[in-house]
């Protein structure tokens, strides 16, 4: 029972370069999410989305996009990289409406240095 | 918008003293409300929750959190601290009517000394 997976667990970046991170998980689970974590600053949300081909901005989405093609996969991407993004990203996901009891399922994080 | 602030970053007990951590909320309409904890380089799992039923909330590891509506807190405790519970506890607010965003405060780190 896998959950929720996260690559890469690491990553270091020059600024202005692109990547993806990436989630899924195997929950079956119609809500997903990322965060990001920085000292001091709790999680805070990026972007969000009940189910396939439906996302939503979070507190802070300017730098990244995200799409939802499919209830498994939900990756974040970062178009051009900044020092600013520097960060612990953590994907989260939920079950289904109607029976989700609010709990959010977390992946083990991805660590982004943006040099 | 709901809304959360945890009192204090940093709180330090010793040993098999009592753990306090406060939290309180803001929310425009019933909240759903959770404690998250996060031991070092890992995600964050769930110690408890209150969905509207009890208002005190049994979690994981003898931790327990009453919700009071009058004062707007859910205040995390534990009769007597473990080294292992030395961790960052987060709380975190869902506003109910179908609302899907959870709002995290800012974390409070537990040390706990021999």
């Amino acid at each position: 029972n896998a959950g929720v997976t996260q690559t890469p667990k690491f990553q270091v970046l020059k600024t202005g370069q692109s990547m993806t991170l990436q989630c899924a998980q195997d929950m079956n689970h119609e809500y997903m999410s990322w965060y990001r974590q920085d000292p001091g600053m709790g999680l805070r949300l990026i972007h969000y989305s009940v189910g396939a081909g439906i996302t939503d901005q979070g507190e802070v989405p300017n730098g990244y996009n995200v799409s939802r093609s499919t209830t498994e996969d939900f990756p974040l991407r970062l178009l051009s990289a900044a020092p600013s993004q520097t960060s612990v990203y953590f994907c989260a996901s939920r079950g289904n409406r109607g029976t989700n009891t609010g709990e959010l399922f977390f992946g083990e994080g991805s660590r982004l240095t943006v040099l | 918008a709901q809304s959360v602030t945890q009192l204090g970053s940093h709180v330090s007990v010793s040993e098999g003293a009592l753990v306090l951590l406060r939290c309180n909320y803001s929310s425009s309409v019933p909240p759903y409300l959770f404690w998250y904890v996060q031991y070092p380089n890992q995600g964050l799992q769930l110690l408890l929750k209150y969905t509207s039923a009890a208002t005190l909330v049994k979690g994981i590891n003898g931790f327990e959190a009453e919700f009071k509506k009058s004062e707007t807190s859910f205040h995390l405790t534990k009769p007597s601290a473990h080294m292992s519970d030395a961790a960052e506890y987060f709380c975190a607010v869902r506003a109910g009517g179908g609302s899907e965003k959870l709002v995290f405060g800012k974390g409070t780190k537990l040390t706990v000394n021999p």
